[in-house]
Parts: structure tokens; C-alpha cells; sequence
């Protein structure tokens, strides 16, 4: 069975300057997430879809922040415009029902500079 | 607010020598209580989910086990492939991790 995928794995940015990250979620799973994951800290929900419905958004900086899970399957994650506190890793999440156990992807690594 | 709190925050062991690690939780509203390990670069890792207290699983050399307030990890003579950061999460409306622990196994 394959994973979560994310692309890109890496990517470099100025502050002020815009990114975009996507994922794929293992087929057949409804439920999937965005975390933020800073250096020496545990992930932390940004945003929670059901399907192509938003769950919860409540720690998502909407300033700066979107997400969307078009058609209930892949999912992108832009930031616009970006503060060096945006420094982290994105982990995307998927599971097959909101209570059950989530399967991570490899993330994406992104510095501003 | 949920609060997951992780002890200690890094661990060096010797190769079978064996040890457990803490996660205390906000107990109010609790759905579950996961344990993920993470290897640098990549994502979390599932391992356990334990519903209610008294609860243990167990998987190779690893043990989660649950109370009112708590949860353990226990690591039986662990090798170096154990070596890994270890988080604990909190599943209330959302899953709320723990900082981890960063386990090394020396050879």
C-alpha cells in the first residue's frame, strides 16, 4: 500500500515571498491533515479536512494561510505571504476516519530566509 | 486546553538496558492516547493507540501501557535501530503531541 506522498521535500524561500506545498493521501482515506512541525517540538494541527469539507481551521493563520482538498483527495497548503517564524517542516496526515490512527508523510522542510 | 507533557526530553541508554518513557495528559475529554516514533527527516511513525486505563500493547521490544493519568513506554533491551524520537498525543477534539523524547542506544 503506498503512503502519504508530499512534494517538494525541500524548499527555500525569502520572507515576503510565497510557497505551496501539496500532498497525496493513501487511497480511500477521507480524513487528512496539515501539521506544522518546528525544531524540537511535536506537529501541530493546522488544518483537518473531512472528505473536501474543513473541519477545523482554529490554529490555522488565515492571514497568511490557506489550505484546500479539492474533489476529497489531494490537498494543497499555500502560504502567502511568508514570515521567518514559517521556518518548519509540514507534515501532511491522512486516516480513514477522524478518531483513527493517521499515517504521516515524509514532509516538506521549509527555511525563510 | 489539552496539554501533553513528555519526560525526559532525551534519553542515552546502552544496548539492553532497558528504561520507560512518560507522557501525562490532560485527562478531561480523552478519545485516545497514541505513541509515534520519528526517525530524523522523516514523519511520524504509528505505533500504539490505547483507549482506556489499564490498556497495554506491545510490539518487538516495545510496551505502551495506560493510566488515569499516564502513559509509559517501556523500551526492553533496546538495539541502536531503537534510537528514534518517541512522541506521545493526545487525542481529545483534535490530536495534541507531546514535545517527544529523543532516544539514543548506544552500541
Amino acid at each position: 500500500e503506498a503512503g502519504v506522498a508530499q512534494s517538494p521535500r525541500y524548499k527555500i524561500i525569502e520572507k515576503r515571498q510565497s510557497v505551496a506545498f501539496w500532498c497525496n493521501p493513501i487511497s480511500g482515506h477521507a480524513t487528512l491533515y496539515w501539521y506544522q512541525q518546528i525544531l524540537g517540538q511535536g506537529p501541530k494541527l493546522l488544518i483537518q479536512f473531512q472528505n473536501n469539507g474543513v473541519v477545523d481551521d482554529s490554529q490555522l493563520p488565515k492571514d497568511r494561510f490557506s489550505a484546500e482538498r479539492l474533489k476529497g483527495v489531494d490537498s494543497t497548503l499555500k502560504i502567502q505571504p511568508a514570515k521567518l517564524e514559517d521556518s518548519a517542516v509540514y507534515l501532511c496526515a491522512s486516516s480513514t476516519g477522524p478518531q483513527n490512527e493517521q499515517f504521516f508523510g515524509p514532509g516538506t522542510r521549509l527555511t525563510v530566509l | 486546553e489539552d496539554q501533553v507533557t513528555q519526560s525526559p526530553e532525551a534519553l542515552r541508554l546502552q544496548e539492553g538496558e532497558s528504561s520507560s518513557l512518560n507522557c501525562s495528559y490532560t485527562v478531561s475529554g480523552l478519545r485516545g492516547l497514541f505513541w509515534y516514533r520519528q526517525d530524523p527527516g522523516k514523519g511520524p511513525e504509528f505505533l500504539f493507540t490505547l483507549y482506556s486505563a489499564g490498556e497495554e500493547k506491545e510490539k518487538e521490544r516495545l510496551k505502551a501501557t495506560l493510566t488515569k493519568k499516564e502513559s509509559f513506554l517501556h523500551i526492553t533491551a533496546p538495539k541502536p535501530e531503537d534510537s528514534a524520537t518517541y512522541l506521545c498525543a493526545r487525542h481529545g477534539e483534535k490530536l495534541t503531541f507531546g514535545t517527544g523524547t529523543r532516544l539514543t542506544i548506544i552500541p
